[in-house]
C-alpha cells in the first residue's frame, strides 16, 4: 500500500496563477483532511471530508477550494494564488473522523512557493 | 478554535538524558488526545492514540500521560538518543471537532 500520496511535491507559481493539488489514499479511510504547515504555527486545518460526498472548511479556508471526487480522491484548488499562501500543504486521511482512536496519516507534503 | 500549547517550544539534551513536554489545552470538552512525531523531511506519524483520561501509553523508551479534566497532557522520553530527534506534535480531540495540533516541541538529541 502507498498510504496517502500528494502530487506535486513542488510547485512555483507567480501571484494570481491556480492550481490544483491532488492527494489519493488507497488505506479505504472515509476522512481526509488538508493543512497547511507555517513555521512556528504548527498544522492548521484548511479543509477536510468527513465522508465521500461531503466537504467542510477548517480553520483556515479563504482561498481555497477543494473537491472530494470519490473516497479516495480530495484535491485542494488555488484560484488565484498569493504570496500568503507559500506554505508545506499536508493531506492526511483517517479511517472516521469523529472517532478518538482513528489516527491520521499524512501524505509526504507539498511545497509551495508563490511569487 | 481551540487553543493548543505545547512547552518547551524546542529543547536541547545530550544523549542518554531523560526528558519531558507538555501540551496544555482547555480542559472541558475534549476527551482524547494524539501525540505525533514529525522527524525533519518526512510527514507527522502518529506516537499515541490517547482516548480516556488517565490514559498512560508506553513505546520503548518513550511514555505519555492524559489528563483530560486538568487539561494537559505529558510526553516522556527516557534516556534520549539522536534517533529522537524530530518535532513532537500533539492534537487534543473534543466532541464534534476537528484535529487540532499544537505548535510543537523541537527535540535535538545531541550525541
Amino acid at each position: 500500500n502507498a498510504g496517502v500520496t500528494q502530487t506535486p511535491k513542488f510547485q512555483v507559481l507567480k501571484t494570481g496563477q491556480s492550481m490544483t493539488l491532488q492527494c489519493a489514499q488507497d488505506m479505504n479511510h472515509n476522512s481526509m483532511y488538508w493543512y497547511r504547515q507555517d513555521p512556528g504555527m504548527g498544522l492548521r486545518l484548511i479543509y477536510y471530508s468527513a465522508s465521500e460526498g461531503t466537504t467542510d472548511k477548517g480553520e483556515v479556508p479563504n482561498g481555497y477550494n477543494v473537491s472530494r471526487l470519490n473516497k479516495r480522491e480530495f484535491s485542494l484548488r488555488l484560484e488565484s494564488a498569493a504570496p500568503s499562501q507559500t506554505s508545506v500543504y499536508f493531506c492526511a486521511s483517517s479511517a472516521i473522523r469523529e472517532r478518538e482512536e482513528n489516527e491520521q496519516f499524512f501524505g509526504p507534503g507539498t511545497r509551495l512557493t508563490v511569487l | 478554535i481551540l487553543n493548543v500549547e505545547q512547552s518547551p517550544q524546542s529543547l536541547h539534551v545530550q544523549e542518554g538524558d531523560s526528558t519531558n513536554f507538555t501540551c496544555s489545552f482547555p480542559s472541558s470538552n475534549f476527551y482524547a488526545l494524539h501525540w505525533y512525531r514529525w522527524e525533519t523531511a518526512k510527514s507527522p506519524e502518529a506516537l499515541f492514540v490517547m482516548t480516556l483520561n488517565g490514559d498512560e501509553k508506553k513505546k520503548g523508551r518513550i511514555s505519555a500521560t492524559l489528563n483530560t479534566k486538568e487539561g494537559y497532557s505529558y510526553l516522556y522520553i527516557k534516556g534520549s538518543q539522536p534517533e529522537d530527534s524530530a518535532t513532537y506534535l500533539c492534537a487534543p480531540i473534543g466532541y464534534g471537532q476537528n484535529f487540532v495540533f499544537g505548535p510543537g516541541t523541537r527535540l535535538s538529541v545531541l550525541p
